[in-house]
């Protein structure tokens, strides 16, 4: 059982470059959701996903876009990086009528 | 506006210490949750609780929904309990997190 996995672990980017975050979950969970973690701040939610096929916004989705292609995996993507996204971002699931989260490792990105 | 406020930002302690962090929340909550943040990144679930006291271990988690305030204790404290420890609270359906109490203990 991996939990949450998370690919890269790190990731250096040029500004306006593009990529996809992986993020997979054997829980058989329902809910997913993609944070980023700032210096200071609280985790702030980014987009999350009820079920396989559907994605809502959360606190700061602006410059990113969510697939959920199955249960399993939800990928977060930047399709033209910007300095302000340097964070780290988590992935996070939680099974159905229960809160309590299990993150991934995290992925360090940064954009120069 | 913070809907979560954790207390102290950071902690250091010696070893053997009676540690409290402590997590107060404005907003109605169904359930509380404390995090663990070790220094290499990874977030660990440590109590998830909506009344009264959880213990594990060494660590008890408790919950005054009156007052909207919650505290982590660590008793004993051991150099390995050195980590960032976050309070997230679940209301209507989303989650707050606090910023994070950082915590040293020193052998």
């Amino acid at each position: 059982n991996a939990g949450v996995t998370q690919t890269p672990k790190f990731q250096v980017l040029k500004t306006g470059q593009s990529m996809t975050l992986q993020c997979a979950q054997d829980m058989n969970h329902n809910s997913m959701y993609w944070y980023r973690q700032d210096p200071g701040m609280g985790l702030r939610l980014i987009y999350y996903s009820a079920s396989e096929g559907t994605t809502d916004k959360g606190e700061v989705p602006n410059g990113y876009n969510v697939s959920r292609l199955n249960k399993r995996e939800f990928s977060l993507r930047l399709e033209s990086a910007a300095p302000s996204q340097t964070s780290v971002y988590f992935c996070a699931c939680n099974r159905d009528r229960s809160y309590e989260q299990y993150f991934g490792p995290g992925t360090r990105l940064t954009v120069t | 506006k913070n809907e979560v406020e954790q207390s102290p930002q950071n902690l250091t302690a010696q070893e053997g210490e009676f540690i409290t962090i402590n997590c107060s929340y404005s907003v109605g909550i169904s359930a509380l949750h404390w995090l663990q943040q070790h220094p290499g990144g990874g977030i660990v679930s440590l109590f998830m609780l909506s009344s009264g006291k959880k213990k594990h271990g060494r660590l008890i988690a408790t919950i005054n929904i009156q007052e909207k305030h919650s505290s982590l204790h660590i008793t004993a404290s051991h150099p390995r309990d050195s980590a960032v420890y976050i309070c997230a609270v679940i209301g209507g359906n989303q989650f707050y997190f606090g910023t994070g109490t950082s915590l040293t203990v020193i052998p």
